[in-house]
């Protein structure tokens, strides 16, 4: 079976510092992964999707970027953290097109990151 | 471009009572439908999918939708709700050849005894 690893679980990172959140998926090969931002109370942002190593679409401007160096690790990392960038980081993966696929989206843990 | 409505933002309902969630899409082509449900400070769990077929699917924790083509409408339900499904529940919509999925905005549901 396919399970999805996020970490670190929580983080309190000061204004200004990096980021780097990481992702994992076992169980399967060539997935589709995504990146989302939930805000306090709000809905889901999708920040980033990758079809494979090294493609990334980004759907979002902003001081984030992610990289996916191999088939089932996803990161998203930031040069220097704004207060904005606080909230509830979800990675999510999807089986790749024509093998059944129908798109569904499995979810992490989550990553709960607050900027102070 | 696909779109999802979920016109109640925070729903109330006693424990063992009936619940219905709306979800209305907007998609040219027959859309893949889903409901998902999110337990605070948790990740989104896949409760249901629709694809094609019968119209009324059922999912897990005992939850079904309805899938209405004439009204663009995926509305979950729960013939009877206990104090777990407290929880926000999110409507999305995605379609074949596009890896993204459009989510609605949720739905909070409480639980009182």
């Amino acid at each position: 079976s396919q399970t999805i690893h996020q970490w670190p679980a929580t983080l309190v990172q000061p204004v200004g510092s990096p980021l780097s959140l990481e992702c994992t998926v076992e169980g399967t090969s060539n997935p589709n992964l995504y990146w989302y931002r939930q805000a306090a109370g709000r809905g889901l942002q999708l920040l980033f999707y990758s079809v494979g190593i090294g493609q990334i679409s980004s759907e979002v401007p902003q001081n984030l970027s992610a990289s996916r160096p191999q088939d089932r690790q996803f990161i998203l990392s930031s040069k220097k953290l704004l207060l904005s960038d606080s909230g509830f980081y979800l990675c999510a993966w999807s089986p790749p097109q024509g093998k059944g696929s129908y798109n569904e989206q499995f979810f992490g843990p989550g990553t709960r990151l607050t900027v102070l | 471009a696909q779109s999802v409505t979920q016109p109640d933002i925070h729903i109330t309902v006693s424990e063992g009572a009936s619940l219905e969630l709306r979800c209305n899409y907007s998609y040219g082509a027959t859309p893949y439908l889903f409901w998902y449900v999110q337990s605070p400070g948790q990740g989104l769990q896949l409760l249901l999918k629709y694809f094609s077929g019968d119209t009324l699917v059922q999912g897990i924790k005992g939850f079904e939708a309805e899938f209405k083509r004439s009204q663009s409408s995926f509305n979950l339900r729960k013939p009877s709700v206990h104090w777990s499904d407290a929880a926000e529940y999110f409507c999305a919509v995605g379609a074949f050849g596009n890896e993204k999925l459009t989510f609605g905005t949720g739905t909070r549901l409480t639980i009182i005894p």
